[in-house]
């Protein structure tokens, strides 16, 4: 049974970071891309970032280039996303999501997702 | 960025009912569009993808179909256990983007 199973979410202040874990099992983790979208009451559904297999391959919205960092560790089957000069803006729900194995934009796995609340 | 246009904000339908639902795409996305259920308090779920192909699992009664740029999901039957937002998302061109969703209730 494939899971994904989100970590590290909390309460932090503007301007401060936050790194958020994503851990997987049941499917080959090293075969699959991977991704984060955040959901928010007002924005509703925001992909955020993608990893290549590999991890050499990363993309990322404009809204967080150069604030976040998504990597992974296939060794350990888990990705991550390492988010800086964190703005109120960023409040949200992260979900791990798996792209399907075809079609790299289609994301056929969620996890039950991480709050994340930025505010002093 | 392309704009995904969602309609209806909410929908209340009987049990058994016909329910359509639908997305423009602010251009053209060809068949890169995907349609996802989130069950209230849970995290959304694939349930279409290709505009037509359905994800595994998925029952027979969801169906997706193309007009141009319009998009519709049909649920020909509606079950209690439909109840839930809907969402669509073209997988056209990067950043991927999401409709803002139909809330879908029984009547």
């Amino acid at each position: 049974e494939v899971q994904l199973v989100e970590s590290g979410g909390g309460l932090v202040q503007p301007g401060r970071s936050l790194k958020l874990s994503c851990a997987a099992s049941g499917f080959t983790f090293s075969n699959y891309g991977m991704a984060w979208v955040r959901q928010t009451p007002t924005k509703g559904l925001e992909w955020v970032a993608s990893i290549s297999t590999g991890g050499g391959n990363t993309y990322y919205r404009d809204s967080v280039k150069g604030r976040f960092t998504i990597s992974r560790d296939n060794a350990k089957n888990t990705q991550y996303l390492q988010m800086d000069s964190l703005r109120s803006e960023d409040t949200a729900t992260y979900y791990c999501a798996r792209p399907s194995v075809r079609y790299y934009w289609y994301f056929d796995f969620w996890g039950p997702g991480t709050m994340v609340t930025v505010s002093s | 960025d392309i704009q995904m246009t969602q309609s209806p904000a909410s929908l209340s339908a009987s049990l058994e009912e016909i329910v359509t639902i639908t997305c423009q795409a602010s251009q053209n996305i060809g068949n890169w569009l995907a349609w996802y259920q989130q069950k209230p308090g849970k995290s959304p779920q694939l349930l279409i993808y290709g505009t037509t192909s359905l994800a595994d699992g998925v029952p027979s009664r969801f169906s997706g179909s193309r007009s141009g740029t319009q998009y519709s999901l049909k649920i020909s039957r509606l079950q209690v256990e439909d109840i839930g937002i809907y969402y669509c998302q073209q997988a056209s061109s990067t950043p991927p983007t999401f409709g803002s969703g139909t809330k879908l209730e029984i009547k």
